[in-house]
This record gives structure tokens, C-alpha cells and sequence, in this order.
């Protein structure tokens, strides 16, 4: 199956600074990219759609400002959380997913970045 | 809006034993159904799709039950073993390609050896 990598998996800053989370598409190109959101023994919550090339849509409740979303080539996303704070702490998912893959809707997904604010 | 939820948290079995994991969903709308696995600090692993014009696939030691009718999705696995160890989830996508994955709220299997 196509591979999604995503940089880094561990991540631990001080509050008020800002981290940046790759995600990359290693064989495919990846027309659109998912970022979620998990928290212990919890689903994964959808923070944001990005689409290459042009603005991400959020889902409600989650603050663009503070997650900002850049989906500008085909194999690269990331995922800015601006001034975090602990209660950004969580581990954040992205999926990618390309147009030879439409047909089937499958996502392929990264291993995950732990992000600790402490 | 869609609802994707699990009737048990934790399945605890034996090894050699068959597993079930079961999903209900709400949307009649929803037309694929995917399995996935996630262990411990990783992200998802894709285990098996259907889609609404099946009632049943199965993979290796996998199998997947779609009932249209009361909206339940199930994953059977066969002779389980320790390493099937993890959260599973079912989700859900309308229109295939087109709309966003919605995800339940997992079911965590444990694997006594």
C-alpha cells in the first residue's frame, strides 16, 4: 500500500511556543490531506481537510489561527500549533489520499506525532 | 449529524478463539465501511473495506459482516493471537472518495496468550 510518513513522532516543547508537524505522501501524490486529533483511548477527531493548493476547511470547534494547515505540494502537509499550551498536548493523525485512490475512498494514514506541551 | 459508535470498549479472548468486534452507524447515506487497527503510538491500519452492495468479504483470518437493514458492521477475526492486540475501529464515507471519514469510538481487543 502507499505510505504516509510523518515528522516528528515525538514532539515536546514549552508553552507558548509553536510546533510544526510534516506530513508527507513517499509514493503517491496526495490530492487531499486529513489532520486529526486523539486523545487517550479516545476515536480520532477530524480537525481539518486540505485540499493542494488551496485554503484548509476546519470542522467546528477547532481554531484555524491556532492550527495552521499548509497543503502546498502534492506530497506535503503540515500542521502549525501556534503558541501551544498544554491542553494542546494530544497525538495528531494526518491521512492522505490520491486520486488513483478516489474509486476506493481508502486513506492511507501517518504513524502519528505525540506532541507534549508542558 | 453521522454517528459511528461500538457496542463494547474492551474485548478480552483467548488465544486461538475467534474475535467479534461490532460498529453501528447511523447515516444510511454511508456506502464504504472500513476496518482499522491501531496499536499502541501509531496511526491507523487499514484492515479490510465493503461496500453497501456487499453483505460480507473476508480477507486473511478476516471478515467483514455489513447489514444494511439495522445499520451494523461487524469484524470477525479468526484465531486470534496475541499480536491482534489493539484498538479497532470501524468508519464510514459517503459518496466513496468524495466526503470525509468518520470514525467510531474503537474497541480495544486483548489477547491472552
Amino acid at each position: 500500500g502507499a505510505v504516509v510518513s510523518q515528522h516528528p513522532s515525538w514532539v515536546i516543547c514549552k508553552s507558548g511556543t509553536s510546533v510544526k508537524i510534516e506530513c508527507r505522501s513517499l509514493d503517491f501524490q496526495a490530492t487531499t490531506m486529513f489532520w486529526y486529533r486523539q486523545f487517550p483511548k479516545q476515536s480520532l477527531m477530524l480537525m481539518a481537510t486540505s485540499n493542494e493548493g488551496s485554503k484548509a476547511t476546519y470542522e467546528q470547534g477547532v481554531e484555524k489561527d491556532k492550527f495552521l494547515i499548509n497543503h502546498a505540494s502534492l506530497t506535503l502537509s503540515t500542521l502549525t500549533v501556534t503558541s501551544a499550551h498544554p491542553e494542546d498536548s494530544s497525538f495528531y493523525i494526518c491521512s492522505a489520499r490520491g486520486e488513483v485512490f478516489a474509486n476506493t475512498g481508502e486513506l492511507f494514514f501517518g504513524e502519528g506525532s505525540r506532541l507534549t506541551v508542558l | 449529524g453521522e454517528s459511528v459508535g461500538l457496542h463494547l470498549p474492551t474485548l478480552s479472548v483467548q488465544e486461538g478463539d475467534n474475535s467479534i468486534i461490532n460498529c453501528a452507524y447511523s447515516n444510511s447515506a454511508s456506502d464504504y465501511f472500513i476496518w482499522y487497527k491501531q496499536e499502541s503510538g501509531k496511526g491507523p491500519q487499514f484492515i479490510i473495506d465493503i461496500r453497501s452492495n456487499m453483505d460480507k468479504r473476508q480477507g486473511q483470518r478476516v471478515t467483514v459482516l455489513l447489514n444494511k437493514t439495522v445499520k451494523h458492521l461487524s469484524l470477525q477475526i479468526a484465531a486470534t493471537q496475541p499480536g491482534d492486540s489493539a484498538v479497532y475501529f470501524c468508519a464510514t464515507l459517503m459518496n466513496s472518495g468524495y466526503s470525509t471519514l468518520t470514525f467510531g469510538k474503537g474497541t480495544m481487543l486483548l489477547v491472552s496468550p
